[in-house]
C-alpha cells in the first residue's frame, strides 16, 4: 500500500460528459502529479501541484483541469469526454520538500471508460 | 528536453533466467534514476533508484547502476522468477528547489516469466 488514495477505482460514462478525479497523497507530501496512462501513448505527465499551487504542466488538454485543495488532495476534471480519453489516470505524491530524490508514490489508478 | 528510451517488449522468459532490460537517457543536468513496476491490476510502485553516477540500486535481486558515460540505467536479474511477471518502467527526474520532481517515463517494457 502507497499511500495514496485515488477514487473512483472504475468509471464509465458518455461522450459529452464531464467526470472528476479524487486523489489524496500519502500523509506528508506536498506534491501531487496527475500522470494517464493508455495502450499507445505509454505514461504521460498531466499536471502537477505543491502544496495548492501549480508548478509543472505536461500534456494536458484544456478540457481537462486540475486544482490541489487546503487540506492537500487533489481532483482532475475531465469535460467534454472523448473515446479517445478512455485510460487508466494515475495519481502520485512526493515528499516534495528540499529533500527526497524525487521518488514518487503512485495510487492505484481510476480507470475511465469513455463509450 | 528530457527522454527515457527502453528496449520493447514483451520479454518472455523461463524461470531462472537472467534478465536484462535496457534503458538509456537523454537528460539536461544530473537526473536521478529509477525503475518502477507495475504489476497487473496495480499502480506502479518504486523498484529501485540511484542518485549519482556510478551509484548501483538493487533491490529483490534486481540492480541497475547510473552510467554517466554512457547515459545508461540497464536492469538486470540474475534469476527470474514467475512472480516477477510486470511491466518494468525506467524513469528519471530532475528537480530544483525540493518542489518539483516530475519523473519522465519510458515505454514499459512487459515481463513474462514462464514456470
Amino acid at each position: 500500500d502507497s499511500g495514496v488514495t485515488q477514487t473512483p477505482k472504475h468509471l464509465i460514462t458518455a461522450t459529452g460528459q464531464r467526470v472528476t478525479l479524487r486523489c489524496s497523497p500519502r500523509s506528508g507530501d506536498l506534491s501531487v502529479y496527475w500522470y494517464q496512462q493508455s495502450l499507445d501513448q505509454g505514461l504521460q505527465f498531466l499536471i502537477q501541484y505543491y502544496n495548492g499551487e501549480e508548478r509543472a504542466k505536461g500534456n494536458i488538454l484544456e478540457r481537462f483541469s486540475a486544482q490541489q485543495f487546503p487540506d492537500l488532495h487533489s481532483e482532475l476534471n475531465l469535460s467534454s469526454l472523448e473515446l479517445g480519453d478512455s485510460a487508466l489516470y494515475f495519481c502520485a505524491s512526493s515528499v516534495g520538500l528540499a529533500r527526497g530524490t524525487g521518488e514518487l508514490f503512485f495510487g492505484e489508478g481510476s480507470r475511465l471508460t469513455v463509450l | 528536453g528530457n527522454s527515457v528510451t527502453q528496449m520493447e517488449g514483451p520479454v518472455t522468459l523461463s524461470e531462472e533466467a537472467f534478465l536484462t532490460i535496457n534503458c538509456t537517457y537523454t537528460a539536461t543536468g544530473y537526473p536521478s534514476l529509477f525503475w518502477y513496476v507495475q504489476y497487473p491490476g496495480e499502480g506502479l510502485q518504486l523498484l529501485l533508484k540511484a542518485t549519482k553516477a556510478d551509484d548501483k540500486g538493487s533491490n529483490k535481486g534486481f540492480e541497475a547502476t547510473y552510467r554517466k558515460e554512457t547515459t545508461s540505467f540497464h536492469l538486470e536479474k540474475g534469476s527470474v522468477q514467475v512472480s516477477d511477471s510486470a511491466v518494468y518502467f525506467c524513469a528519471l527526474s530532475e528537480g530544483s528547489g525540493g518542489s518539483n520532481y516530475k519523473l519522465t517515463f519510458g515505454k514499459g517494457t512487459l515481463l513474462t516469466v514462464n514456470p
